[in-house]
């Protein structure tokens, strides 16, 4: 069975410009979540989806947004790029999510976002 | 509200010695508690979880951690560290009715020969 598979794996952006991850998760599995991950602030959380509705979202602003497919996949758009934004963006995917928060997440490697 | 903090951002082991990677926990809920490892430009792969079944939670690679509710932690441990287990380390909680998982700052691990 294919692991969850981010593209592209790598993006070199200007300030200003705006950018697309894509994410496609195991095979079966219906929840995506979308993480940030920085030297500075650690991995932290931008929003979950489920069947095509997101469940969930962090703090982060308006310029970060996502949506879901009904194959699952999942992409995140990132308008008017910041310097701040440079970060490793890991999507995870999810089996048979429940209220219980004990599901066990499967990572992608990442996209690294490099904004110049 | 959920928070999570691990205690040591470095951790440095000689090979065959015991490893102790600390984690700290609030919840609201009842908790359901991870941890995961990732290892250089990889993504992260789960080491082993605790949903209430049993309080010590045994995971791959040799790697175990305790639930202790009355001190809120849940500290990962491994008998003897090889250079392989070189890598950083989140613990991440996650909490009934939330869909979102809140994970540490990440402790890294040195295993020096």
């Amino acid at each position: 069975k294919a692991g969850v598979t981010q593209t592209p794996r790598y993006l070199i952006k200007t300030r200003g410009q705006q950018v697309t991850l894509s994410c496609s998760p195991i095979s079966g599995h219906r929840s995506v979540s979308w993480y940030q991950q920085t030297p500075g602030q650690g991995l932290q959380f931008l929003f979950e989806y489920f069947s095509e509705t997101q469940r969930n979202k962090g703090n982060f602003p308006g310029r970060f947004s996502g949506r879901q497919f009904s194959n699952s996949r999942s992409e995140m758009n990132v308008s008017t790029l910041e310097l701040g934004d440079s970060a490793l963006y890991l999507c995870a995917s999810s089996l048979n999510p429940t209220a219980g928060g004990g599901e066990k997440l499967f990572f992608g490697s990442g996209t690294q976002l490099s904004v110049l | 509200a959920q928070s999570v903090t691990q205690l040591d951002s470095h951790v440095s082991v000689s090979e065959g010695t015991p490893v102790l990677l600390r984690c700290n926990y609030s919840s609201s809920y009842s908790p359901s508690l991870f941890w995961y490892v990732q290892h250089p430009n990889k993504g992260l792969q789960l080491l082993l979880k605790y949903t209430s079944a049993a309080t010590l939670v045994k995971g791959i690679n040799g790697f175990e951690a305790e639930f202790k509710k009355s001190e809120t932690s849940f500290h990962l441990t491994k008998p003897s560290a090889h250079m392989s287990d070189a890598a950083e380390y989140f613990c991440v909680v996650s909490s009934s009715g939330t869909y979102k998982y809140i994970f540490g700052t990440g402790t890294r691990l040195k295993v020096l020969a």
